[in-house]
């Protein structure tokens, strides 16, 4: 069946620094979407990705849908203390089941 | 508007016991599906239903099963409770399979 993998699994960053998130499927995707889970929290949809190629901007956040539409990032700039949580990536199996990545988990040290 | 509800929030449940859970879709979301998310993974899926039906399921026993009510209500029953049954069991409700919105979720303990 479908696999998402995400890496890394835990992201220590400095607060003020950038970083970048990894996502990547065993299959093509016709989207892809990112959540954020705070801890103690539930994921929380950010955004959806559909066209191949595609670039799409929150604020610090950029993700951005691979060519091939089996793989996504999630780049964020001049990281804050408000971006700790985990970030899943996620993506449409046979069905419309969602499958989720394992996520990364962000601390950030200030 | 109300988002998605789950109830109860917490439960904490003994091994070879049985659980339902509760979510009231958001307003207007006539598809319900259903995650377990173990600490420290992703959600993963269980079963989704639509027009009180279950549409998809997930790679879980026959234990968890679950119903959908008319006003697109939805339970999640599990019977013979495990100790690897503990888990934060997410609800998320979606208008004809689109976009998911997630509800904060039961936390399940079994001891």
């Amino acid at each position: 069946g479908q696999q998402v993998m995400q890496i890394p699994q835990y992201q220590h960053v400095q607060e003020g620094e950038d970083f970048t998130t990894y996502c990547n499927s065993s299959t093509t995707l016709s989207n892809i979407q990112w959540y954020k889970q705070r801890p103690g929290g539930h994921p929380v949809f950010l955004i959806q990705l559909v066209k191949s190629g595609e670039v799409k901007k929150q604020k610090r956040l950029t993700f951005q849908f691979g060519e091939a539409k089996k793989n996504s990032s999630l780049h964020i700039t001049a990281t804050q203390t408000t971006d700790v949580g985990t970030y899943f990536c996620a993506g449409p199996a046979a069905g419309n089941k969602l499958t989720f990545g394992g996520g990364t988990r962000v601390l950030v040290k200030p | 508007d109300a988002g998605v509800t789950q109830s109860p929030t917490h439960l904490i449940k003994t091994r070879g016991q049985q659980v339902t859970l509760r979510c009231s879709p958001k307003s207007g979301h006539d598809t319900v599906s259903w995650y377990q998310q173990a600490l420290g993974q992703g959600p993963q899926f269980i079963f989704q239903y639509y027009e009180e039906e279950e549409r998809q399921r997930g790679n879980f026993p026959d234990r968890f099963s679950g119903h959908q009510f008319p006003n697109y209500s939805s339970e999640l029953n599990v019977n013979a409770l495990w100790l690897g049954d503990s888990a934060l069991y997410l609800c998320a409700s979606s208008l004809a399979g689109g976009l998911r919105y997630f509800g904060s979720g039961t936390r399940l303990t079994v001891v």
